[in-house]
């Protein structure tokens, strides 16, 4: 069972949008619609800001939206905000009932 | 409005077992959810190690399968992880979580820092 791989780091200015990437397999993303995200901020839990490719918890804003087009699931956040600044991981039902993380990726508010 | 806390040992010596409670409040484990452990070795990124049924099924990682037990009680509203055999590399940042249908994990404790070390 390998991490879901995810660039290290993504930065962008104020206001403008964001795309993470995470990649898995047929085992993975490939097989199942059950596609999570996590935004971390340093010394934090992880918090749940997408589940099921593209829905969003109660009180989790707009800005944030998920997709998934084969083997791979996408974290857009539009009109970005200092306190997105955080890291930000992906997740996926896998094969035999498992669970797996992405890489993670720093994403940097210019 | 769900809470998690994680209790145990700061501090474990290899090759003894790392042993963890999750306490569970607003929200009773026998109706139903998985619950599970996941863990972050510092400045690393998050591995999932196990989750459990309120009935007591069972999903484990299979690289952690060998060491790993985790387990419920359901009349305390709390389950449990132990792991043995541990070694330096399972110094981490543990935290339990609500494991929505296994899909997602929609709640997370605080996490409790283990290291482990002679």
């Amino acid at each position: 069972q390998s991490a879901l791989t995810q660039p290290a780091s993504v930065s962008g200015s104020p206001g403008q949008s964001i795309t993470i990437s995470c990649t898995g397999t047929s085992s993975d993303i490939g097989g199942y619609n059950y596609v999570s995200w996590y935004q971390q901020h340093p010394g934090k839990a992880p918090k749940l800001m997408i589940y099921d490719v593209s829905k969003r918890p109660s009180g989790v804003s707009n800005r944030f939206s998920g997709s998934k087009s084969g083997y791979t699931a996408s974290l857009t956040v539009s009109g970005l905000q200092a306190d997105d600044e955080a890291d930000y991981y992906c997740g996926s039902h896998a094969s035999s009932s498992t669970r797996v993380f992405g890489t993670g990726t720093k994403v940097t508010v210019l | 409005q769900v809470q998690l806390q994680e209790s145990g040992p700061g501090l474990v010596k290899p090759s003894e077992t790392l042993s963890l409670t999750c306490d569970v409040s607003g929200y009773s484990i026998s109706s139903g959810y998985y619950w599970g452990w996941i863990r972050q070795p510092p400045g690393k990124g998050l591995e999932w190690i196990a989750s459990i049924y309120q009935s007591g099924n069972t999903d484990y990682n299979p690289s952690l399968k060998s060491r790993v037990t985790i387990s419920v009680d359901t009349s305390r509203d709390q389950f449990s992880l132990n792991l043995s055999s541990v070694t330096a590399a399972d110094t981490a940042i543990y935290y339990c979580a609500r494991d929505f249908g296994r899909r997602s994990f929609d709640q997370w404790g605080q996490g409790t820092l283990v290291t482990v070390s002679s």
